[in-house]
């Protein structure tokens, strides 16, 4: 059965923290995304990586970086939580190609207070 | 860059009536993806689209994509309580997968 498994379900920090989330995906999948969902916006894309150590910017990247040491394990960084990053973080993985599905895991609320 | 455009945003409709959503690209797309997500849930792939005009069928879901490519259309015959959920299409840019608004489907009993 596929796998992507974030580390947290649900995470409270405070403004101003550094901030992990950690993904790690078990299908060899060479491309993996950090999406943020809200209310009435969807799932908007925040980094992109489709290689080890490679990485790009997403439609909302501000306040946020991103690590790909290893070809199973993305890590999406809050380098200064702020309460307007407040929201559910969603990674996913897929094969490159550009035409296979995207498996995502089962999210992390984060609440910055 | 490439917008996917998604309506309605929200729809209620009493059990047993019909559901379409609609999803409408700025640009052609290389192929239109539809996923569900559960109340509580992730995001899980129903289907992909990747020829113009295809037509595909999963039980009461039918699947279209657009002649020009740039639209697609999920319709849901006679839906059941197990249908409830939100409905997002996704188009690929550059091997990154930009998803539309979704629609959030309500059933009413």
């Amino acid at each position: 059965d596929v796998k992507v498994t974030q580390s947290s379900r649900y995470l409270v920090k405070r403004t101003g923290e550094k901030v992990f989330l950690e993904c790690v995906q078990d299908m060899d999948h060479e491309n993996m995304f950090w999406y943020r969902q809200d209310p009435g916006l969807g799932l908007r894309l925040i980094y992109f990586s489709y290689d080890v150590k490679m990485k790009e910017k997403g439609d909302i990247p501000e306040g946020y970086s991103v690590s790909r040491e290893k070809k199973e394990r993305f890590s999406l960084i809050l380098e200064s939580a702020s309460t307007n990053q407040t929201s559910m973080y969603l990674c996913a993985s897929s094969f490159s190609g550009g035409n296979t599905e995207a498996f995502f895991g089962q999210g992390t609320r984060l609440t910055v207070v | 860059g490439q917008q996917v455009m998604q309506i309605p945003q929200y729809q209620h409709v009493q059990e047993g009536e019909d559901f379409t959503t609609y999803c409408n690209s700025s640009t052609t797309l290389s192929n239109i993806q539809w996923y569900k997500q559960r109340p509580g849930g992730h995001p899980v792939f129903l289907i992909q689209l990747v020829k113009s005009g295809e037509v595909k069928k999963q039980k009461r879901l039918t699947f279209q994509f657009g002649e020009a490519k740039k639209n697609s259309s999920l319709h849901i015959t006679a839906t059941q309580t197990t249908d409830v959920g939100t409905y997002f299409c996704a188009g690929n840019r550059d091997d990154k997968i930009i998803f539309g608004k979704g629609t959030r489907l309500h059933i009413l009993p």
